[in-house]
């Protein structure tokens, strides 16, 4: 089984500011199987980047994914209002595959 | 882009059966594996269901394996998760999710949920 550790739990941080979550895998992974969620209240997940940094269509440019091994991150390069939300990576490539439990980007 | 559009939730006592289904509009569901995801507070997001686009391959997670059946009627452009000796744990918000290529188990388009409330 495939943990995903999502770090930090919660992100209190203001508009404008640089937001970076983190994903730590319990085993090793491809750069093919990572992809990042974005959640709002009340809505379905929306997928932001897949296959570890390319960005879904319609994502800002602000959102980029990097990463490897078993350690990966979503980068929000500075914060717009409507960016606050729960953010979610998932292992989506071979089995196990594997959600992580979320991080919430919160206003300061 | 299309849209998927989830309904047949509802209250349920346990041991019992509920049908979902979810409707695509917008693009044909025969050229894709869609998936059922469902997400709870305890939980979060798991991976319960999936079928191709023909039909021929399925999934179940372990948790739902000999009580879920999942199928298609793509004249429907539909699909639907038969759920059967429904326990508490069943209890979740379910999302039918397109996936977005072809092996790749990541979603590039959600339906909005429905409800399944398990409880006597």
């Amino acid at each position: 089984e495939i943990v995903l550790t999502q770090s930090p739990g919660t992100l209190s941080l203001s508009p404008g500011e640089r937001a970076t979550l983190s994903c730590r895998a319990s085993q090793s992974l491809s750069t093919v199987d990572i992809a990042w969620y974005q959640q709002n209240p009340g809505q379905a997940p929306r997928l932001l980047i897949y296959h570890t940094s390319n960005r879904a269509t319609g994502i800002p440019d602000r959102f980029s994914g990097g990463g490897s091994g078993t350690e990966f991150t979503l980068t929000i390069s500075r914060l717009e209002p409507e960016d606050f939300a729960v953010y979610y990576c998932q292992q989506c490539g071979r089995s196990p595959r594997a959600f992580g439990r979320g991080t919430k980007v919160e206003m300061k | 882009e299309g849209q998927l559009v989830e309904s047949g939730g509802g209250l349920v006592q346990p041991g019992g059966s509920l049908r979902l289904s979810c409707a695509a509009s917008g693009f044909a569901l025969s050229r894709h594996t869609i998936h059922w995801v469902r997400q709870s507070p305890g939980k979060g997001l798991e991976y319960v269901s999936a079928i191709s686009g023909d039909g021929g391959w399925t999934y179940y997670a372990d948790s739902v394996k000999d009580r879920f059946t999942v199928s298609r009627d793509n004249s429907k452009n539909t699909l639907y998760l038969e759920m059967g000796s429904l326990r508490s744990e069943d209890m979740a918000l379910y999302y039918c999710a397109k996936e977005g290529a072809a092996g790749y188990w990541y979603y590039d388009l959600w339906g909005r949920g429905t409800l399944v409330t398990v409880s006597s």
